[in-house]
């Protein structure tokens, strides 16, 4: 079992409304990476946060927006959501880069 | 975009058998690869990774293998147990540098008592 953490495990959440998920990584990690994973499918890479600020994102909207903070820990905050962001949102961090990721258990999203 | 493919969606071995688990990759660029394995309600767990510029790299009882002329990836479990019953995925990361890492749609593993 890794040592990164995830909460809440699951949510239910409307329409339009707004979510944070918060991730606390392995210790001596300092990257956190976030991925969405539909059912059936593999993670798809959502954005990475190293030393505070966002080190790359993938073809999601700006309504998904993250933050680091400095004990490296993370929230994943997502606006106006729509059916389609329901998804097992996975947190992973690693020792800096993009090797070796280790991830949480996840957050299980219901949007109705 | 990258293309991570799986060769068969779905595996099932008897229990003591060795598993081979396929994946094809598109992007001749790519220089690091993994394999997780996800069980039901769990999020994926590192078995293996390795670099472009190896062929092959033994775990306990799990062998990676690349071949770059041909863009394939493969996973071997050993004397594959029920407790190897899960989803696994492979991954690319696209170049070097990159901070994010293309996962396939996976191959469910059944193992058969």
């Amino acid at each position: 079992e890794t040592g990164v953490t995830q909460s809440p495990t699951h949510l239910i959440k409307t329409r339009g409304q707004q979510v944070t998920l918060r991730c606390s990584s392995q210790s001596g990690h300092n990257t956190v990476s976030w991925y969405q994973q539909a059912l059936g499918q593999g993670p798809q890479f959502i954005f990475q946060y190293y030393r505070e600020e966002e080190n790359g994102r993938g073809n999601f909207p700006p309504r998904f927006s993250g933050l680091q903070f400095p004990n490296y820990s993370s929230e994943l905050n997502v606006n106006a959501l729509e059916l389609d962001d329901s998804a097992l949102y996975l947190c992973a961090s690693s020792r800096g880069g993009n090797e070796k990721l280790f991830f949480g258990s996840g957050t299980q999203l219901s949007v109705l | 975009g990258e293309s991570v493919g799986l060769h068969l969606p779905t595996l099932s071995v008897q229990e003591g058998d060795n598993s081979i688990i396929n994946c094809a990759y598109s992007n001749s660029a790519s220089d690091y690869f993994i394999w997780y394995k996800q069980e039901s309600g769990k999020g994926p767990q590192f078995i293996i990774d390795i670099r472009s510029n190896m062929d092959k790299r033994q775990g306990q009882r799990v062998t990676v293998l690349l071949n770059k002329t041909v863009k394939h990836l493969s996973l071997q479990i050993a004397a594959t147990q029920p407790g190897d019953s899960a989803v696994y995925f492979c991954a690319e990361r696209p170049q070097t540098g990159a901070n994010n890492l293309f996962f396939g749609t996976g191959t469910r593993l059944t193992v058969i008592p």
